[in-house]
């Protein structure tokens, strides 16, 4: 059946390293994908997407890769902040449905 | 600013006592919806609305009702409420349902029933 999981639950990364946070889908209609972050106590935000029909795009401080071969998405964090610290997960968007991962949470060291 | 809004933040409740939680949003959205989260399993669709006077079931639609009588507010209502709805509810919107369409979720709404 279609699902969004996540390699790993839990994420702890050092103040100043790169996070890279891992998602698996199983849709191969899927043609939207989406990464959201959820701090305690609040709704999803959205930080950054990517269409089906490219293999990687760039915000500020993140980047989405995409790999279609495998079914796998993937957000890098450079220079992981305090203030990254939260659930994050992934988002695929396809047949007119949104399905969620589950999440995983990064843990900033200090 | 742009938000959605949710209502009341907290709540407890005993079972079978009817309950309305409120969501608003001042984006003009046509497409709104209402989520649980639950721990180990994510955020599941509950009801969906393309526009007003249009829902449609998501996932878990059972033991919930939706209406959409104006474009900014999408209530949920649990007519008999039972313990097995102790959750986390998201509220969210967005212009509308296809690719590219970022839904912006509320503060949510945690609800405990006894």
């Amino acid at each position: 059946g279609e699902s969004v999981g996540l390699h790993l639950p839990t994420l702890s990364v050092q103040e100043g390293d790169n996070s890279i946070i891992n998602c698996a889908y199983s849709n191969s209609a899927s043609d939207y994908f989406i990464w959201y972050k959820q701090e305690s106590g609040k709704g999803p935000q959205f930080i950054i997407d990517i269409r089906s029909n490219m293999d990687k795009r760039q915000g500020q401080r993140v980047t989405v890769l995409l790999n279609k071969t495998v079914k796998h998405l993937s957000l890098q964090i450079a220079a992981t902040q305090p203030g990254d610290s939260a659930v994050y997960f992934c988002a695929e968007n396809g047949d007119d449905k949104i399905i969620f991962g589950k999440g995983t949470r990064l843990h900033i060291l200090p | 600013e742009a938000q959605v809004t949710q209502n009341p933040r907290y709540l407890i409740t005993v079972t079978g006592k009817k309950l309305t939680v409120t969501c608003s949003q001042n984006m003009n959205h046509e497409y709104m919806s209402w989520y649980r989260q639950d721990p180990g399993l994510g955020l599941r669709q509950i009801y969906y609305s393309m526009n007003v006077e249009v829902t449609d079931k998501g996932d878990v639609p059972e033991g919930y009702k939706v209406s959409r009588k104006e474009k900014r507010n999408f209530p949920l209502i649990l007519e008999s409420p039972s313990p097995n709805q102790t959750s986390l509810y998201f509220c969210a919107s967005s212009l509308g349902q296809g690719a590219g369409e970022t839904q912006y979720f509320g503060p949510g709404t945690r609800l405990l029933v006894l």
